[in-house]
């Protein structure tokens, strides 16, 4: 099967900084998304993306920016990190409207 | 509005103990529904899901779930539950929005397994 990968794992920043997640997947699949794992609030969507150079906000966008230049990778970018917005971020990819979604591990980020 | 309900944030078991999950909707329509298992330190993978037909579908590892429209649920079961289930189960729903699909998740059920 395919792999979606997501860099870094860990990522430690300033508050008020601007950061940037990586997730890269293999799989040609068209849609891919970021969500947002806060302890005990499940997921949240911040953006997802249909196909290269779309970009579509979820519930969660404010504070972020997404960038979706290939159909193989999708970067989200933390604008100015808040203490409040310490989280794991999980990349998925999928076929999009009701399919499965496939998740890479997840990007931990703590801010100082 | 639409949402998903995970009303046990954490179950606890012993080994060999049969399971249950409780995930309830809310749509006015019949939903995707899926259950996924998040291991430590890991993303999300998938257990089981549901579009349509025989309302008890059958996962990985011997979980099932069955879909109840009558009660809007989708309750997740295991006969005999092994060290290795301790987890965060996620029921996530796909509904039907403005003519786009929105997959919403529960918050999580985090399940202990004692051995």
């Amino acid at each position: 099967g395919g792999i979606i990968t997501q860099t870094p794992k860990f990522l430690i920043g300033q508050e008020g900084q601007k950061l940037t997640l990586k997730c890269q997947q293999n799989f040609n699949h068209d849609t891919m998304y970021w969500y947002r794992q806060d302890s005990g609030k499940g997921l949240r969507l911040i953006y997802y993306s249909i196909t290269e150079n779309d970009l579509q906000k979820g519930d969660l966008s404010e504070g972020y920016d997404a960038s979706r230049e290939k159909k193989s990778s999708f970067s989200l970018t933390v604008t100015s990190a808040q203490k409040n917005e310490m989280a794991v971020f999980l990349c998925a990819r999928g076929l999009g409207g009701a399919e499965t979604l496939y998740f890479g591990s997840g990007t931990r980020l703590t801010v100082l | 509005a639409q949402s998903v309900t995970q009303p046990d944030a954490r179950v606890t078991v012993s080994e060999g103990a049969s399971l249950q999950l409780r995930c309830k909707y809310s749509y006015s329509g019949t939903p995707y529904l899926f259950w996924y298992v998040q291991y430590q330190r890991q993303g999300l993978q998938l257990l089981l899901k549901y579009y349509s037909g025989d309302p008890v579908v059958q996962g990985v590892n011997g979980f099932e779930a069955e879909f109840s429209k009558s009660d809007s649920s989708f309750h997740l079961r295991k006969a005999s539950v092994h060290w290795s289930d301790s987890a965060v189960y996620f029921c996530a729903a796909s509904m039907e929005s403005s003519g786009s699909w929105q997959l919403i998740f529960g918050s999580g059920t985090q399940l202990t397994v004692m051995p």
